[in-house]
């Protein structure tokens, strides 16, 4: 089973400033790296799939990268409505697993 | 407007039996594969199950192998969960999610989910 880290475990910015989101791999899952946003309350929504591609809808201020191990979600801009906890997937190999989640607090 | 719409939640005692539903409208699901994905409360995401768009590929996480089938009724449009033997850790929100069309059910990701139906093992 590939292991996914995510670090920090939580962060407090204020609008306006940059965030940077870590998701570590166990084993390399080459762009097969996915992240959702969840905002309490609600499920899980797609952010970006195979590692840099924004869903439908998705702003522009968000943004991924990586490949092989280690990934980074970086949000460029903070608003308020980005106040939620982010996950990562990997989707090379089942089981699918998740990272623990990064709570992004804005101030 | 897609909806999932989850339901068959609820207080059941360890080792019994209980039967999840998922109800799509607003698409078609045999088009897609589909998942069930758990959340414990105040915990991570654990993908739990996953079927093909035509139930030829299927595959469960290991903490579920052999308590757990799905299974899915395209005519009807549903996916379901039948979940036995059930224990304490299996206290979640249980979530239908669907991958993107073409997307194979080895290789999936969940571009979208219901709200969730809750199941609370306890004596």
């Amino acid at each position: 089973e590939i292991v996914l880290t995510q670090s920090p475990a939580s962060l407090s910015l204020s609008p306006g400033e940059r965030a940077t989101l870590s998701c570590r791999a166990s084993q390399s899952v080459t762009t097969y790296l996915v992240w959702y946003q969840q905002i309490p309350g609600q499920p899980p929504r797609l952010l970006m799939y195979d590692a840099f591609n924004r869903a439908t809808g998705i702003p522009a201020r968000f943004s991924g990268s990586g490949s092989g191990t280690d990934f980074t979600l970086t949000i460029s801009s903070l608003e308020p409505e980005d106040s939620a906890v982010y996950y990562c997937q990997q989707r090379s190999d089942w089981p699918f697993t998740f990272g623990g989640g990064t709570h992004v607090e804005i101030k | 407007e897609v909806q999932l719409v989850e339901s068959g939640g609820g207080l059941v005692q360890p080792g019994r039996s209980l039967r999840l539903s998922c109800a799509a409208t607003g698409l078609t699901l045999d088009d897609y594969a589909m998942h069930w994905v758990r959340q414990p409360p105040g915990k991570g995401l654990e993908w739990v199950s996953g079927i093909s768009w035509n139930s030829a590929r299927i595959g469960y996480a290991d903490s579920v192998k052999g308590r757990f089938t799905i299974s899915r009724d395209n005519v009807k449009n549903s996916l379901y969960l039948q979940m036995s033997s059930l224990r304490p850790e299996d206290t979640a929100l249980y979530y239908c999610t669907k991958s993107p069309r073409g997307i194979a059910v080895a290789g999936s990701y969940f571009d979208f989910w219901g709200r969730g139906t809750l199941v609370t093992v306890s004596s």
